[in-house]
């Protein structure tokens, strides 16, 4: 069956420390990779797209990765701080002749002082 | 920057009711579309659109329905509430196939 798989569990790490976070999926071929951060009561906001031909993308302390062979993407967040406390999701873009993406439960990122 | 609207961030409704969630986007997007969101479920697409008076269903249907008469707008309408219609429900747009999606800040609806 597909599926798509974020630890459930709150990632809890120190101030200027590296947080990663891991999306892994099965029985999907995706075309493309999106990372979105949500807050408490608010809707998700685009962080990051990556394409199934890219291996890295960058954007200021943010990186993503994009394994196709391994059916993973990391997303790392260097230098933390507590601002980047929240819960972030990973969603697959499909092929479906339409846009269609599908979405992982999230990951809640604590970062302390 | 994009926004999209949603017209209420609370609702109470009552199990039966009829109930409209509307969404509106200020961006000429073509692509809208209407997701819940559930503890431990993450959120699942119930329709989308592509384009005025087009709609296509997503993963979860049932008991739903949408209309988007104008580019803009796209309601959500739940013919018949029902408890298990209790969840956090959010509208995006997006300009594209492969865009991001710009998300409302959701209505969380509970069905009494």
């Amino acid at each position: 069956s597909q599926k798509i798989e974020q630890n459930s569990e709150a990632l809890n790490i120190q101030e200027g420390k590296t947080a990663t976070l891991t999306c892994n999926y099965t029985n999907y071929s995706p075309a493309y990779l999106q990372w979105y951060r949500q807050d408490p009561g608010r809707g998700p906001v685009f962080l990051l797209l990556i394409r199934e031909n890219e291996k890295e993308k960058r954007k200021e302390r943010l990186k993503v990765t994009f394994d196709t062979t391994l059916k993973q993407s990391l997303f790392h967040i260097t230098a933390s701080q507590p601002a980047d406390s929240a819960t972030y999701l990973c969603a697959l873009g499909v092929n479906t002749g339409f846009q269609k993406l599908v979405f992982g439960t999230g990951t809640r990122l604590l970062v302390s002082p | 920057d994009v926004k999209v609207t949603q017209s209420s961030r609370y609702l109470v409704k009552r199990t039966g009711e009829k109930v409209f969630l509307e969404c509106v986007q200020d961006m000429d997007h073509e692509n809208m579309f209407w997701y819940r969101q559930d503890p431990g479920l993450g959120l699942r697409l119930i329709y989308f659109s592509y384009d005025v008076k087009m709609k296509e269903k997503g993963d979860i249907p049932e008991g739903y329905s949408v209309s988007r008469e104008k580019k803009e707008r796209f309601s959500l309408i739940l013919e018949s509430a029902s408890t298990n219609q209790t969840s956090m429900y959010l509208c995006a747009s997006s300009p594209d196939r492969d865009s991001p999606l710009h998300f409302g800040n959701g209505t969380r609806l509970t069905v009494t």
